[in-house]
């Protein structure tokens, strides 16, 4: 069965440069999360779209944005990047018709900031 | 304030016994709880969920319980199997606010041969 793709799955950054993390959700999907796994820590929820509108929003920062595009793929930006970025981040997908969703997650994008 | 909290932070259990994670929350707007295992550099894979309305969800060597007055569910794996071995988090969603998950900060099994 089809799984969530991510790309890039490593990815290397100076401080400061920006950074975008794609991520296509399995098909007939329509919603798509963005989770932050910091080192030694839980997944943390960032923000969520769904029909291409942002559902909800959490612990992002100002320097992210996201948005999700009419093929459901979605793309989170990082700009001014800062050495507190470096973590996994993953994206997980769900139908939302089927409520409660069942989140499925990608294999994550590691960043590494310099 | 950590709403879901996983406090063994490891397990390590006999190949063919049973394997017991817990999970308590705080919040008890949670109403539908969900159980997920990670390997190392994977992402998280979806095992078995419950709602709050349930006490228990069964699903093959899988078993989840939820005690919503005590704020406590569990995930039993039966018989355990080295192939269990992993970081299994709980994690909980909302009442009518959004479908973001709150995870636990999740229990290392190791299931040893």
């Amino acid at each position: 069965a089809a799984g969530v793709i991510q790309s890039p799955r490593h990815l290397i950054k100076e401080k400061r440069e920006t950074a975008t993390l794609k991520c296509y959700p399995i098909p007939r999907h329509d919603t798509v999360y963005w989770y932050q796994q910091g080192p030694g820590q839980d997944p943390q929820f960032l923000i969520s779209f769904y029909e291409k509108m942002q559902s909800d929003k959490g612990s992002i920062p100002d320097r992210f944005s996201a948005q999700q595009f009419s093929d459901y793929h979605s793309e989170l930006n990082m700009s001014s990047l800062e050495l507190g970025d470096s973590a996994l981040y993953f994206c997980a997908s769900s139908l939302r018709e089927r409520l409660p969703d069942t989140q499925y997650f990608g294999p994550g994008t590691r960043l590494t900031v310099l | 304030d950590q709403q879901v909290k996983q406090n063994s932070p490891s397990l390590s259990v006999q190949e063919g016994r049973i394997s017991i994670l817990n999970c308590d929350y705080t919040n008890s707007m949670f109403d539908y709880f969900l159980w997920y295992k990670k390997y190392p550099a994977e992402g998280p894979t979806f095992l078995i969920s419950i709602s709050s309305i349930k006490d228990k969800n069964e699903d093959g060597r899988f078993t989840v319980f939820l005690n919503k007055s005590a704020k406590h569910l569990s995930l039993h794996i039966v018989p355990s199997q080295p192939g269990d071995s992993a970081v299994y988090f709980c994690a909980a969603r909302f009442a009518n606010a959004g479908n973001m998950l709150t995870f636990g900060g999740g229990t290392r099994l190791m299931v040893k041969p």
